[in-house]
């Protein structure tokens, strides 16, 4: 059974650019969520993917969007990257209303 | 809002030290959950706890969730190097279906040998 797993590992932007994360969920898994964890803080919740909707969002702008595939991988899409958007943004799955596992992040720099 | 807060945010201590690491709220969470997280990886599952006053043992750890369902505590007996890390407290919040995970701002452990 393969985990979570997360693309790109790492990643070096700068301001006014736009990026795309991916997500491939933990077999047998229909819900994804995605967090930011700045740099000495717990991860924040973004927002939720269940069977390719959204399923409820965190206090992030619209610059922040998301998509989920049929086959319940995901991708983050944040626009316009401010110096703040600096942080490791994890994603997790799950099978509501089971455990989130987490998949390794992607660490984003924002120069 | 739902906070969860934890204490202590730092704690360095020997080898074979005791210590215990609190999650509090003034909220009531369905379940709440205790990840270990290394620089720049993903947190990892060590336990979840659901019913007020349950106790969990793994190893060297305890994990209490409080009978109100609003605090857990997370002991770890005779400390070693191994056990260094992020400790992070989880709270699952559900809005509608949405079930999402409110942290707490973690405990980052030092063991020395």
């Amino acid at each position: 059974e393969t985990g979570v797993t997360q693309s790109p590992t790492h990643l070096i932007k700068t301001r006014g650019q736009q990026v795309t994360l991916r997500c491939s969920s933990q077999s047998g898994h229909n819900t994804v969520s995605w967090y930011q964890q700045a740099l000495g803080q717990g991860p924040q919740f973004i927002f939720q993917y269940y069977r390719e909707e959204e399923n409820g969002r965190g206090n992030f702008p619209p610059r922040f969007s998301g998509l989920q595939f049929p086959n319940y991988s995901s991708e983050l899409n944040v626009n316009a990257l401010e110096l703040d958007d600096s942080a490791l943004y994890l994603c997790a799955s799950s099978v509501p209303p089971g455990t989130q596992y987490f998949g390794p992040g992607t660490r984003l720099l924002v120069l | 809002t739902q906070l969860l807060e934890q204490s202590p945010q730092f704690l360095s201590i020997q080898e074979g030290e005791n210590l215990t690491v609190y999650c509090n709220s003034s909220s009531v969470f369905s379940s709440l959950q205790w990840y270990r997280q290394e620089p720049g990886e993903g947190p990892v599952l060590l336990v979840t706890v659901v019913t007020g006053g349950e106790v969990k043992k793994l190893k060297r750890l305890t994990f209490q969730f409080g009978d109100a369902r609003k605090d857990s505590s997370l002991h770890i007996t005779a400390a070693q190097p191994g056990d260094t890390g992020l400790y992070l407290c989880a709270g699952t919040s559900f809005s509608g279906n949405t079930g999402k995970l409110i942290f707490g701002q973690g405990t980052t452990l030092q063991v020395k040998p």
